[in-house]
């Protein structure tokens, strides 16, 4: 039931975009995204509720298509300090009440 | 406020021996989750209390791991007997109101099951 990262890792220089995807084989209710640094604790990004839904955070947004399972973090303009490990946090429908992230996406930002 | 504060940060025990660890949420979150995080199985949810009772405890490992939550300002994961497979790092989290509010995690206590 853990979803499904892609890719699973990926370098960028700084100002470069990316793209993180999040799929599930089961209906999802929401997707939580969270960025992870070395060594620390993971920190909270944004949350999605409903299908279709759209969120921004400074040049972080990320979208919700709940008819095709799948979660969509984008990244622009992407500055040293977004690197890290990305991982989204599904709650899935008619599954109680169970939350299962993802392996997660390494992201790597050069100079 | 501080955050949410957990203790021990580190703790190394032998196989067999009990282990208690702390979390203090941030006060007035009334939801708390116990989180576990390794190489091999990533982050995972192992409990999740609302109001300072257990909502969904599917994700504990086995009758080895216990949680409570006493009053809505503390609360212990206990592991009795550890086994060197616990070794992990325990986060807590406490968010504002359930699961889909931005949850606050602690720095984590890294324990090691020798």
């Amino acid at each position: 039931q853990q979803p499904v990262q892609s890719p699973q890792a990926v370098i960028l220089r700084e100002g470069e975009d990316a793209v993180i995807n999040c799929s599930s084989s089961k209906a999802l209710y929401s997707v939580h995204w969270y960025r992870q640094k070395h060594g620390e604790a993971p920190v909270f990004l944004m949350i999605l509720l409903k299908g279709g839904e759209q969120k921004g955070h400074e040049k972080i947004s990320a979208s919700f298509n709940e008819k095709k399972q799948q979660s969509s973090l984008y990244l622009t303009a992407s500055q040293l300090s977004y690197s890290g490990t990305y991982f989204c946090g599904t709650e899935m429908r008619n599954y109680g009440q169970n939350f299962v992230f993802g392996p997660g996406t390494r992201l790597s930002v050069l100079p | 406020d501080a955050g949410v504060i957990q203790s021990p940060r580190h703790e190394v025990t032998e196989m067999g021996q009990e282990v208690t660890l702390r979390c203090k949420p941030i006060s007035g979150h009334n939801s708390l989750f116990w989180y576990r995080q390794t190489m091999m199985r990533g982050l995972e949810l192992l409990i999740y209390f609302n109001n300072n009772v257990p909502i969904d405890d599917s994700g504990m490992p086995e009758d080895r791991f216990s949680a409570k939550m006493p009053n809505a300002s503390f609360s212990t994961l206990k592991i009795q007997p550890s086994e060197p497979r616990d070794s992990a790092v325990y986060f807590c989290a406490s968010s504002l109101e359930g699961k889909n509010t931005e949850a606050f995690f602690g720095q984590g206590t890294r324990l090691t099951v020798v």
